[in-house]
C-alpha cells in the first residue's frame, strides 16, 4: 500500500476563514488521481473533491479546492469561508491509474478540524 | 446518486458470539465491495476486498477466518466477525465503486461492542 501522510493531526479555523488541509502520498507512480473525503461526527464518509492525474486546472467544487502539486505528490484542500458545519475529520486517498486496481482506498491519517465561532 | 446502505447501525453482543454484518448497493449492481474498519480517533483501514462469485481478498495481517466476507449477490455483501473478543470492537464501514465512475459510496457504517 502506498503511504499517505497528512501532517496535521489537528487544525482550528475561525468561522468564515479559509483553512488549508495538507495531504501528501508516498507512491512510485505519479499518474495518480486523489479524493477528499469528509467524515462528521455521525461516522458517515461524505465526498468532497476529486481531481484526476492528468486534470490540467486545479479541481473546484464549491467552497471545496484542490492544490494538487504532482511532482510533489501533494494534494491539499482548501476550504474556503469555513462554516460550523465543517468541524469533521477529512481524509485524502490517492487512486492508482487503472480499472484493474479495484478503485480500493488507502486513506490518510486524517486531520481533525474545528471551526470555531 | 447511489446509495449503500449498511445493517444493522449498531450492535452489542457478548464476547465469543458472531456478528453478521450486511452491506447493500441499493440502485445498483457492485461486483466489488471493500470492508473498513475505524478505530476511535483513527483512520479508515482497508480490510478486505470483496467480490462477487469469488473468494474474497484480504489485505496483510487480517485474519481470513475471524472475519469472514461472503458476496452472495451483486447488491449484497456480508462480513461476519467470528468468536468476537472486546479488541473486535470497532466501527465497521463498506463502500462499492460503480464502473467507469471514480468516487466510491459508503454505507453509513456499523458501530460493533464487543462486551
Amino acid at each position: 500500500a502506498q503511504k499517505i501522510t497528512q501532517t496535521q493531526p489537528g487544525m482550528f479555523v475561525q468561522e468564515k476563514e479559509a483553512v488549508t488541509l495538507d495531504c501528501t502520498y508516498d507512491t512510485s507512480d505519479q499518474s495518480y488521481g486523489l479524493f477528499w473525503y469528509k467524515q462528521p461526527s455521525s461516522g458517515e464518509m461524505i465526498f468532497l473533491i476529486y481531481q484526476g492525474s492528468y486534470d490540467e486546472q486545479n479541481a473546484t467544487e464549491g467552497r471545496y479546492s484542490l492544490n494538487f502539486q504532482k511532482a510533489r505528490k501533494s494534494a491539499n484542500l482548501v476550504i474556503s469561508a469555513s462554516q460550523l458545519g465543517d468541524s469533521a475529520m477529512y481524509f485524502c486517498a490517492p487512486l492508482p491509474p487503472g480499472q484493474d486496481t479495484g478503485n480500493q482506498f488507502y486513506f490518510g491519517t486524517g486531520t481533525s478540524l474545528t471551526v470555531i465561532p | 446518486g447511489a446509495v449503500v446502505s449498511q445493517h444493522p447501525s449498531r450492535v452489542i453482543c457478548k464476547s465469543g458470539t458472531s456478528v453478521k454484518i450486511e452491506c447493500r448497493s441499493l440502485d445498483f449492481q457492485a461486483t466489488t465491495m471493500f470492508w473498513y474498519r475505524q478505530f476511535p480517533k483513527q483512520s479508515l483501514m482497508l480490510m478486505a476486498t470483496s467480490n462477487e462469485g469469488s473468494k474474497a481478498t484480504y489485505e496483510q495481517g487480517v485474519e481470513k477466518d475471524k472475519f469472514l466476507i461472503n458476496h452472495a449477490s451483486l447488491t449484497l455483501s456480508t462480513l461476519t466477525v467470528t468468536s468476537a473478543h472486546p479488541e473486535d470492537s470497532s466501527f465497521y464501514i463498506c463502500s462499492a465503486p460503480i464502473t467507469g465512475m471514480n468516487e466510491q459510496f459508503f454505507g453509513p457504517g456499523t458501530r460493533l461492542t464487543v462486551l
